[in-house]
């Protein structure tokens, strides 16, 4: 089973600033990766497939990147409704599907 | 617009059944891969069972194999997840989640049902 570890478990960010979120795989994914943004009550949300390309309706201030075991989620300029959850997935070899423990996004 | 609606969730005692069903609407249900996924309080995401468009092929977490069932009926768009000999530790919220058609990420998720098993 493929581990997907996230950092830092939570990050403080002032509106405006930039956020960078970490994502680490036990081994390569290649770039089969997702990422996805809950908020308190709701669903998640895909934001980013394939490591790097943006969903459908997302925001350009949300960007991914990376390949094999490290990938990093970077929201440019929070907005105040960027203040969230974000959880990797990892698609490359499963079953089982795996996530990482999630990085909340909180206001400095 | 794709919607998807879970129901079925509630309060079971440990070693009891549930049965959750998800309707789906505005797509093609017997043209996309389904799973269900599920979120203990406070806590990630765990995925927990997948079937095929046709529902030629299972997989299931560890975690649930042998007590869960998963199933569809593209007649009639729904999913469903049996579960039964339920544990304490299977107390969370479950969504039915979507694939992306050809690929292993998920594009639409419910609102997800509460399932508590608790004595």
């Amino acid at each position: 089973e493929i581990v997907m570890t996230q950092s830092p478990a939570t990050l403080s960010v002032s509106p405006g600033e930039r956020a960078t979120l970490s994502c680490r795989a036990s081994q390569s994914v290649s770039s089969n990766l997702a990422w996805y943004q809950q908020k308190p009550g709701q669903a998640p949300r895909l934001l980013i497939y394939g490591a790097s390309t943006r969903a459908t309706g997302i925001p350009a201030r949300f960007s991914g990147s990376g390949s094999g075991t490290e990938f990093t989620l970077t929201i440019s300029s929070l907005q105040s409704e960027d203040f969230a959850v974000y959880y990797c997935q990892q698609y490359n070899d499963w079953p089982p599907l795996t996530f990482g423990g999630g990085t909340k996004v909180e206001i400095k | 617009h794709v919607q998807l609606v879970e129901s079925g969730g509630g309060l079971v005692k440990p070693g009891g059944s549930l049965r959750l069903s998800c309707a789906a609407s505005g797509f093609t249900f017997s043209d996309y891969y389904m799973s269900w996924i599920r979120q203990a309080p406070g806590k990630g995401l765990e995925w927990v069972s997948y079937i095929s468009s046709s529902g030629s092929t299972i997989y299931y977490a560890d975690s649930v194999k042998g007590r869960f069932t998963i199933s569809r009926d593209n007649a009639k768009n729904s999913l469903y997840l049996q579960m039964n000999s339920l544990r304490a530790e299977d107390t969370a919220v479950y969504y039915c989640a979507r694939l992306v058609n050809g690929d292993y990420y998920f594009d639409y998720w419910g609102q997800g049902t509460l399932v508590t098993v608790s004595s």
